[in-house]
């Protein structure tokens, strides 16, 4: 069954500290792999995307890794900022459909 | 890119009554999609809507509950009919983009439409 699990559920951390969210997924076969950041009350906000042969990618303060051998995913956030409060989602898309497998996210608190 | 607007933004609803939530997209997009978020909840995919056809419903979804409608390539509508306190969510619409040539699809959704049903 395709899924998509992430940890820690929740965070809490000072601000301009760095921290590292997860993703495990047994999607297959894979397409792709994208984190949004979803403010409360928002919509979800794309922040990366990674294709099977990249293992690297970076969007500001944002940088996600991914390792397909594994079927692993993180991302580093890095000087964090109070901005940076939301919920973190991990999402996996495999070949030839259209529909993405969501995880439950991670919900980061950045605290002064 | 794609920029997406949602109406109304939230809603308090009386259960038995029916809501229609309208999505607005500033281009035209092959791929539109409805998704439902309850609360502490991750989003999950109640249909794509086709633009004149039927929409494809996911399982646990059915067109009597949740009918919508897809005139043209910029605009969707999603009805909750009959809502009673378990359709308290956030709703939103999704569209995806096509980029690099068909090679990555880029997914971009609405701000959501917040529902509450008493």
């Amino acid at each position: 069954k395709n899924q998509v699990e992430q940890s820690p559920q929740s965070l809490i951390i000072l601000e301009g500290k760095n921290c590292t969210l997860q993703c495990n997924y047994t999607v297959s076969p894979f397409s792709n792999l994208r984190w949004y950041k979803q403010d409360t009350g928002r919509g979800p906000v794309s922040l990366t995307i990674m294709t099977f042969s990249e293992n690297t990618k970076s969007n500001g303060r944002y940088t996600a890794t991914l390792d397909a051998d594994t079927k692993q995913s993180s991302l580093h956030i890095t000087a964090s900022q109070l901005s940076d409060s939301a919920s973190y989602i991990c999402v996996v898309s495999a070949r030839n459909t259209d529909k993405l497998i969501f995880g439950t996210g991670t919900r980061l608190q950045v605290f002064p | 890119s794609a920029v997406i607007s949602q109406k109304p933004s939230r809603d308090i609803c009386q259960r038995g009554t029916s809501l229609t939530i309208q999505c607005q997209v500033d281009s035209q997009v092959t791929m539109m999609f409805w998704y439902r978020q309850q609360p502490g909840q991750s989003l999950t995919l109640i249909a794509t809507a086709n633009q004149g056809s039927e929409a494809t419903y996911e399982s646990g979804f059915v067109i009597d509950k949740f009918p919508i409608s897809r005139p043209n390539l910029t605009f969707s509508t999603l009805t909750v009919s009959n809502m009673s306190p378990e359709d308290s969510s956030i709703y939103l619409c999704s569209v995806a983009v096509i980029a690099g040539g068909g090679l990555s699809q880029t997914q971009y959704f609405g701000p959501g439409t917040r529902l509450l049903v008493l």
